[in-house]
């Protein structure tokens, strides 16, 4: 079974760093495109970037540039989200999903991790 | 600007239909979407890619009960024989070089 399996629920404090994890399985990882997404609680669907692993490209929303990190490591068909300092505002479920395949981004998202709640509170 | 607009609500009884529409924005209308549904606190779940000319590719093991269909910049899902599972917040998202990635504000459906 095609799957993204992300890691687990966090609880930070402001200010704090944090790396969440997204791990492909059951198919080439590196032939489609990883993007991840925020729920905010009791709101909708927000896209925040996306990246190609096969070379690490990737593109963001102009709402998270700058304030988020996506990274790959295509040796162990994992994606990364990462925060250098964390806000109250971030706390939200985080999903990852695939989205398109080869050197073009754009296509739906097929298949959706699980999700990450993160937790920023003092 | 590559926007998807959604109503916030649908209902109908169990075991009837409910057809959601999904508008692109102006100048966007040949674009492709895809329609996820999010069952409560659940994650979303692919349900189909619609494209333009009303052809769908739906996702492993969606029932034949959710079908697209497309008019000009509207986009589609009915569900038919509504099922109680089928309450849930249904989203559209499309995608374009440039803007990339767009979701629409997502209509929940009431299942009476």
């Amino acid at each position: 079974e095609v799957q993204l399996v992300q890691s687990g629920a966090e609880v930070k404090k402001p200010g704090e760093s944090l790396k969440i994890s997204c791990k492909g399985s059951t198919y080439r990882f590196t032939d489609y495109w990883i993007g991840w997404v925020r729920q905010m609680p009791g709101k909708g669907l927000e896209w925040m970037g996306i990246i190609y692993p096969d070379d690490s490209d990737s593109k963001y929303s102009p709402s998270f540039q700058g304030q988020v990190t996506i990274s790959a490591d295509k040796s162990i068909s994992t994606a990364y989200l990462q925060w250098s300092s964390l806000k109250a505002s971030d706390t939200a479920m985080y999903y990852c999903a695939r989205g398109g395949s080869g050197s073009y981004f754009g296509d739906a998202f097929d298949i959706w991790g699980q999700g990450t709640m993160v937790t920023v509170s003092s | 600007q590559l926007v998807l607009t959604q109503s916030p609500s649908a209902s109908a009884s169990l075991g009837a239909s409910v057809k959601l529409t999904c508008t692109l924005s102006s100048g966007h209308s040949s674009y492709a979407i895809a329609w996820h549904q999010q069952q409560p606190e659940k994650g979303p779940r692919y349900l189909m890619k619609l494209n333009s000319d009303g052809t769908h590719n739906k996702g492993d093991g969606i029932p034949d009960r959710f079908s697209g269909s497309s008019s000009g910049a509207e986009r589609y899902l009915t569900i038919s024989s509504l099922q109680s599972e089928d309450e849930a917040d249904y989203y559209c998202q499309t995608w374009g070089t440039g803007t990339f990635y767009v979701f629409g504000t997502g209509t929940k459906v009431t299942v009476l």
